[in-house]
């Protein structure tokens, strides 16, 4: 079985500030592990993705994540936040190996930037 | 591009009504899905088919009945609504299953009074 655990229900930064948003993952086999945005009253748009390869990948909008498999980690940063940031994020994972359907989601992020 | 089209937008339904919330993607994307959003709770699956004339249970199925005739369509159904579906319902497809990203819709508010 999969789970994803989001540290912090709502996080506050200030706009210009790093954004640090935390997503630990359990999986009995290699993941492939997402992050998604969702800004209000829309739905899921995709901000990046790890299935195999570089451990840090780059997404849209500024945004990248590293994939520690020790930590089993996938932390999603941006050097510098921007008032058009703020929105939903979530973390989630899908079984590589085929044994489970759709993904698995964390329970969300809510990112505020203060200005 | 239009992707995954729901409907209704959104939804106030007397308990006890059935309702279905319709689904279409134009990806000819193999496997779709049906996840609810609730507050505090993140997305959980119902629903989901890996291949047209294929469905299979997710983490929260009770009370919802799901069909894929084609590989386009993917229609959500609950029999007789009560107040726990309230939720925000959101259809998404991926080209094949787990393994890919997965597309979503821009979801479906339903409010059961």
């Amino acid at each position: 079985a999969q789970s994803v655990t989001q540290l912090g229900s709502h996080v506050s930064v200030s706009e210009g500030a790093l954004v640090l948003l935390r997503c630990n993952y359990s999986s009995s086999v290699p993941p492939y592990l997402f992050w998604y945005v969702q800004y209000p009253n829309q739905g899921l748009q995709l901000l990046l993705k790890y299935t195999t390869g570089a451990t840090l990948v780059k997404g849209i909008n500024g945004f990248e994540a590293e994939f520690k498999k020790s930590e089993t980690s996938f932390h999603l940063t941006k050097p510098s936040a921007h008032m058009s940031d703020a929105a939903e994020y979530f973390c989630a994972v899908s079984d590589s190996g085929g044994g489970a359907d759709g993904l698995t989601f964390g329970k969300g992020t809510h990112l505020i930037i203060q200005p | 591009i239009a992707g995954i089209t729901q409907a209704p937008t959104s939804q106030i339904l007397a308990a006890g009504r059935r309702m279905t919330l319709r689904c279409t993607q134009d990806m000819r994307h193999n496997a779709m899905y049906w996840y609810r959003q609730d507050l505090g709770l993140g997305l959980r699956l119902i629903h989901y088919s890996n291949t047209a004339g294929t469905t299979g249970k997710g983490e929260v199925p009770d009370g919802y009945s799901v069909s894929r005739a084609n590989t386009d369509d993917f229609p959500l159904t609950l029999a007789s609504a009560v107040p726990s579906q309230t939720s925000v319902y959101f259809c998404a497809s991926s080209e094949t299953r787990g393994n890919t990203e997965a597309f979503f819709g821009q979801g479906t508010r339903l409010t059961v009074v």
